[in-house]
């Protein structure tokens, strides 16, 4: 057991570029999640994956958002056109479908955008 | 928006104190958890109570919940200064989503 892992941790970018960060969740885990976390608030639930399948997303990830899990192991997160408000933690997390209650997160990719 | 919340917003104990901290829900829930974030990481899952539970205990932390009050308490025991955190709680309302509150961050003072 490895633990999730992201890269980058850190991303400064210009608005208006487009960035992407990867996630690489435990082996044997069928779940992997992305949260969004800004100063002072918790995690906010952004899409989930069951294997490679997208099975939810949230209204906060508006069409500038795109996630994948192409063969249900390591995902992406790509945000095109950042903007100011993108400035955020995003944190990664997976869990295994029968244990299915505890998430392990990621120590998560901090993005600045300028 | 945010299923949980949790009170106190902050917390400053001195170490070897209890540390006691509330959260309240919006819906009925399968089950209710805690984690832990240390500043600038990921967050660690600390203890799980289900809906059908009412008291739950794992080493140095307690945790109560009361479904009809929709409320949970995280009680942390003879706090050490490692224990500087925020803790969130975050419930699970279906078969894979956690919902996490603004958290309430706790420092221990030496």
């Amino acid at each position: 057991d490895t633990g999730v892992s992201q890269d980058p941790r850190h991303k400064i970018t210009k608005r208006g570029q487009n960035v992407t960060f990867r996630c690489d969740p435990i082996s044997e885990h069928n779940r992997l999640y992305w949260y969004r976390q800004t100063l002072g608030q918790g995690p906010e639930f952004l899409t989930y994956f069951q294997n490679e399948a997208q099975l939810e997303k949230s209204r906060l990830l508006s069409d500038r958002f795109s996630a994948e899990r192409p063969k249900g192991s390591f995902s992406t997160l790509e945000i095109q056109r950042t903007e100011q408000g993108d400035s955020a933690m995003y944190l990664c997390a997976s869990s295994m479908y029968r244990e299915g209650e505890k998430l392990f997160f990621g120590s998560g990719t901090q993005l600045s955008v300028l | 928006s945010q299923q949980g919340e949790e009170d106190p917003q902050a917390l400053s104990i001195q170490e070897g104190e209890n540390a006691t901290m509330n959260c309240s829900y919006k819906t009925s829930i399968n089950n209710l958890q805690w984690y832990r974030q240390n500043s600038g990481r990921g967050l660690v899952h600390l203890i799980l109570i289900r809906s059908n539970e009412r008291e739950k205990h794992s080493g140095r932390l307690r945790v109560t919940l009361d479904t009809s009050k929709k409320s949970s308490s995280l009680l942390i025991t003879a706090s050490r200064a490692a224990d500087t955190a925020s803790y969130f709680c975050a419930t699970r309302s279906n078969d894979y989503k956690l919902s996490f509150g603004a958290g309430t961050t706790v420092t221990v003072r030496a």
